[in-house]
């Protein structure tokens, strides 16, 4: 089975862009969450979908969205970038309602740089 | 809130040496404990995970058990290699919320030969 994956693997924008990210997860998993990993504050819970639904929102302003699509695939936006957003960007997807429902799998990450 | 402390690092021990990385949490409830492992520049690796008070999760020859008196889930090794030199992550998730992981700060492992 294919595993998680990310596009773009890198990013360079500057501060007032805005930045879409994508995130594919594995093959029958229906949850996807992000995370934000920064140096400083390590990792950070953004939020997670589930059915096209957000299901968990973490502590980020509202200048950070997501949506989920039908086939499961996720995007993240961040709109009027700043220097701080600049961070490793995660998704991680897991297959919810089984016994093994609480494992996530994380892809490589979309490394995001705000100039 | 929910959270999770782990020892800093770096960490830097010669091949072959005894591993520990300790791990503690506070969460209400019975939250599920996993330790994640991070390779430079790729995403984090599940290394492994208890679900209840008194498990033992174990691979690759990594153990952790769930230890609910003390709070703790600390991570063992007995025999590291150069290989598994990385970050290592101490996670939970709470009962009911399993879309949201809670990291600890991340601990690296040098291992040398």
């Amino acid at each position: 089975k294919a595993g998680v994956t990310q596009t773009p693997r890198y990013l360079i924008k500057t501060r007032g862009q805005q930045v879409t990210l994508s995130c594919s997860p594995i093959s029958g998993h229906r949850s996807v969450s992000w995370y934000q990993q920064t140096p400083g504050q390590g990792l950070q819970f953004l939020f997670e979908y589930f059915s096209e639904t957000q299901r968990n929102k973490g502590n980020f302003p509202g200048r950070f969205s997501g949506r989920q699509f039908s086939n499961s695939r996720s995007e993240m936006n961040v709109s009027t970038l700043e220097l701080g957003d600049s961070a490793l960007y995660l998704c991680a997807s897991s297959l919810v309602g089984t016994d093994r429902g609480d494992e996530q799998f994380f892809g490589p990450g979309t490394r995001l740089t705000v100039l | 809130g929910d959270s999770v402390t782990q020892m800093e690092g770096p960490v830097t021990l010669s091949e072959e040496a005894f591993l520990t990385i300790n791990c503690t949490y506070t969460a209400t409830g019975y939250p599920s404990l996993f330790w994640y492992v991070q390779y430079p520049g790729e995403g984090l690796q599940l290394l492994l995970k208890a679900t209840k008070a008194d498990d033992k999760g174990s691979n690759k020859g990594f153990e952790a058990t769930y230890r609910k008196e003390t709070t703790s889930f600390h991570l063992e090794k007995g025999s590291v290699q150069v290989s598994d030199s990385a970050v290592y992550f101490c996670a939970l998730t709470s009962s009911g919320n399993t879309g949201k992981l809670i990291f600890g700060q991340g601990t690296t492992l040098q291992v040398k030969p």
